[in-house]
């Protein structure tokens, strides 16, 4: 069973630009969830996706969208970088049965650093 | 305040120990509780989860939770080098669609 897969593994972008991340979740897995993880801080959530449509969003700005394709993998798209968005960008993938979700299974991220 | 609430350490323990982990909440909404190991550089690994208050083992891992002081605990038993990593709780949001984190504690288990 392959689990929850991200690339690129590492980013350097500039201030301004824009950026795409890419998730492919676990086999089996309808929902995708993305989370910001600052140096020194736990995952923030950023937003989640189910069926392809947007199932919950955090605190994060309009320019930080998403997309979820039809094999369940997701992108994050990120405009207009800004220096705080340096961080580890984490993809998490759920199950579709059982309860809550509380079972969410992370990839290993892809760290950004914007200059 | 933070939703989550977690003491960043470091902890530094020999090999051997016992270690208490710990976080707090302040939502009384919060049913699930879940421990995640992060090793540098990796994505959280889920170690266990637990729904509502009480007690559940996993080989040398309890995860505890005590919904009336609103406080979670994960404990390790026999601790080994490679527990080295850092602890984060988590708790499912309302909505149950988001994990709400604490800042997690590095954990350093030396031989």
């Amino acid at each position: 069973e392959t689990g929850v897969t991200q690339s690129p593994t590492h980013l350097i972008k500039t201030r301004g630009q824009q950026v795409t991340l890419r998730c492919s979740s676990q086999s089996g897995h309808n929902t995708v969830s993305w989370y910001q993880q600052a140096l020194g801080q736990g995952p923030q959530f950023i937003f989640q996706y189910y069926r392809e449509e947007e199932n919950g969003r955090g605190n994060f700005p309009p320019r930080f969208s998403g997309l979820q394709f039809p094999n369940y993998s997701s992108e994050l798209n990120v405009n207009a970088l800004e220096l705080d968005d340096s961080a580890l960008y984490l993809c998490a993938s759920s199950p579709p049965t059982g309860g809550a979700g509380e079972t969410q299974y992370f990839g290993p991220g892809t760290r950004l650093l914007v200059l | 305040q933070k939703e989550v609430e977690q003491d960043p350490g470091p902890l530094s323990v020999p090999e051997g120990a016992i270690v208490s982990l710990n976080c707090t909440y302040s939502n009384s909404a919060f049913q699930y509780f879940m421990w995640y190991r992060q090793y540098s550089r990796k994505g959280p690994e889920l170690l266990m989860y637990t729904y509502s208050s009480g007690n559940k083992e996993d080989g040398r891992f309890t995860a505890q939770v005590d919904k009336s002081s609103k406080y979670i605990s994960l404990f390790i038993r026999d601790s080994q080098p490679s527990d080295s990593a850092t602890y984060l709780c988590a708790s499912l949001g309302g909505g149950y669609n988001k994990l709400i984190f604490g800042a997690g504690t590095r954990l350093a288990v030396h031989p």
